[in-house]
């Protein structure tokens, strides 16, 4: 059973695109939510956790639907910067510590 | 900023052969994790590690691997007899809790090559 469901892309936009990443989680007991980014070879680092109200941190908006068990991460005004693979990570009640990656969705920004 | 380090950055062994992955985690963090990353796949969940013993593990974490905290800084993860399988990223990272929305920093990871 796959746990943590993205579609990989890739995603190719020009600078200042907006860009939507889906995601879906199986476990109706899962807990905590977030969207980590990871260059290439490089370690996954936290971009934002995602809240049940939805949450915003500049250009970046997440939103989190737990009736259809569906995570969402919004992208305004691409940078170059931006280019990255997004990473949808879940937790579940019985195991917090544990985190279940999604296997990424792929973000090229063009100039 | 307080990171988590990890030697080597990359290791190349022959099959058969033990290794054992070097991660110093941030210093007044009290929660410890293993992961790896095969090439192409997704990130996998290993092992936690709290109060100097195992809170859980996954289905990958057999009988040939183990966890170690030798001393007050560092953390270890040893596989006893490596396979061409194991090769991956291993990734080593931290929290201070392990409460909802608690944020595992990450090391950079070791590269492992099994030949």
């Amino acid at each position: 059973r796959k746990e943590v469901e993205q579609d990989p892309g890739p995603f190719n936009v020009p600078e200042g695109a907006t860009v939507a990443f889906n995601c879906t989680y199986s476990n109706s007991a899962s807990q905590s939510f977030f969207w980590y980014r990871q260059d290439c070879r490089k370690e996954p680092k936290l971009l934002m956790s995602v809240y049940s109200s939805g949450n915003e941190d500049g250009r970046f908006t997440a939103q989190l639907n737990r009736a259809s068990q569906y995570i969402s991460l919004l992208i305004r005004d691409s940078k170059l910067s931006d280019s990255a693979t997004y990473l949808c990570v879940v937790t579940v009640g019985s195991t917090l510590g544990r985190l279940y990656f999604g296997r990424g969705t792929q973000l090229t920004v063009w100039p | 900023e307080p990171e988590v380090t990890q030697t080597p950055s990359h290791q190349v062994t022959q099959m058969g052969q033990e290794v054992i992955l070097r991660c110093v985690p941030i210093s007044n963090h009290l929660y410890f994790y293993w992961y790896r990353q095969i090439l192409g796949q997704k990130v996998e969940f290993l092992v936690s590690f709290y109060n100097n013993e195992i809170s859980e593990k996954s289905e990958i974490f057999d009988d040939q691997f183990s966890v170690e905290r030798p001393d007050g800084s560092n953390f270890t993860l040893k596989i006893r007899s490596t396979k061409l399988e194991d090769s991956a990223m291993y990734f080593c990272a931290s929290s201070d809790t392990q409460g909802t929305h608690n944020e595992q920093f990450f090391g950079p990871g070791t590269r492992l090559t099994v030949l």
